[in-house]
């Protein structure tokens, strides 16, 4: 059975940058025709993408954020990672990583990071 | 502002059925047959519902279904049960671009 797991810190001071890791087991993150993207969701509210990775590096992000995204992956570890940079109060959000095809089947379990000083 | 447009509630009683609209532009919703949908219970992770416009995940119950004409997309659930209560996301593949956009959300009551 396929597992996404986010870790990273869940406090982030105002103008630094957010890294999280999502570890894939259960599976390859070089399985073919998969996709594995971040999605974020502040409290209270809806869910919002922040972008898509292949495991040959291409990438693909939202474009109201994609001046602050970075989204990279490391096979060698069967992770991927999401960084996101000058984060403000708006940031705060669970962040959730999962797999991607034409829809996301399988999905962390979610991470709150919270933003502030 | 979400790109997808979907109702912010809906309600039913138990055995009735409910149908959530998500309409969106020609350039997601109304150009590719991969709109999805998602359960959300409160603190969970959402959980794949619909995908590819109305097929159903494994263990998914057939009280589920999903249709879609022109820029509009529609989840139905019918026989309504309690567990059934949550919050549902539609999405949809929107070019290489802009990738995956998604609903506001609608918060489903089972009265």
């Amino acid at each position: 059975q396929l597992q996404l797991q986010e870790s990273g810190p869940g406090l982030v001071k105002p103008s630094e940058t957010l890294s999280l890791t999502c570890t894939v087991s259960g599976g390859s993150i070089t399985s073919s025709g998969f996709y594995w993207g971040w999605i974020r969701q502040p409290p209270g509210k809806g869910l919002e993408w922040l972008g898509t990775i292949y495991h040959t590096g291409s990438t693909y992000y939202n474009p109201s954020l994609k001046s602050r995204v970075t989204i990279s992956v490391d096979t060698s570890k069967n992770h991927f990672s999401l960084k996101l940079s000058s984060v403000t109060a708006a940031d705060t959000a669970v962040y959730y990583c999962a797999r991607y095809f034409s829809y996301l089947d399988y999905w962390g379990q979610g991470t709150l990071v919270t933003v502030s000083s | 502002q979400s790109a997808l447009t979907q109702p912010r509630s809906v309600s039913g009683s138990p055995g009735q059925s409910v149908t959530i609209s998500c309409t969106g532009t020609s350039s997601d919703v109304g150009g590719y047959n991969y709109v999805s949908w998602y359960q959300q219970h409160p603190g969970k992770a959402p959980k794949l519902m619909i995908y590819d416009v109305s097929k159903r995940p494994s263990g998914v119950p057939d009280r589920f279904s999903g249709s879609k004409s022109g820029n509009t997309a529609s989840l139905t659930i019918s026989g309504l049960q309690a567990e059934d209560e949550a919050d549902y996301y539609c999405s949809s593949y929107a070019g290489t671009y802009t990738f995956v956009v998604f609903g506001g959300g609608t918060k489903l009551t089972v009265l």
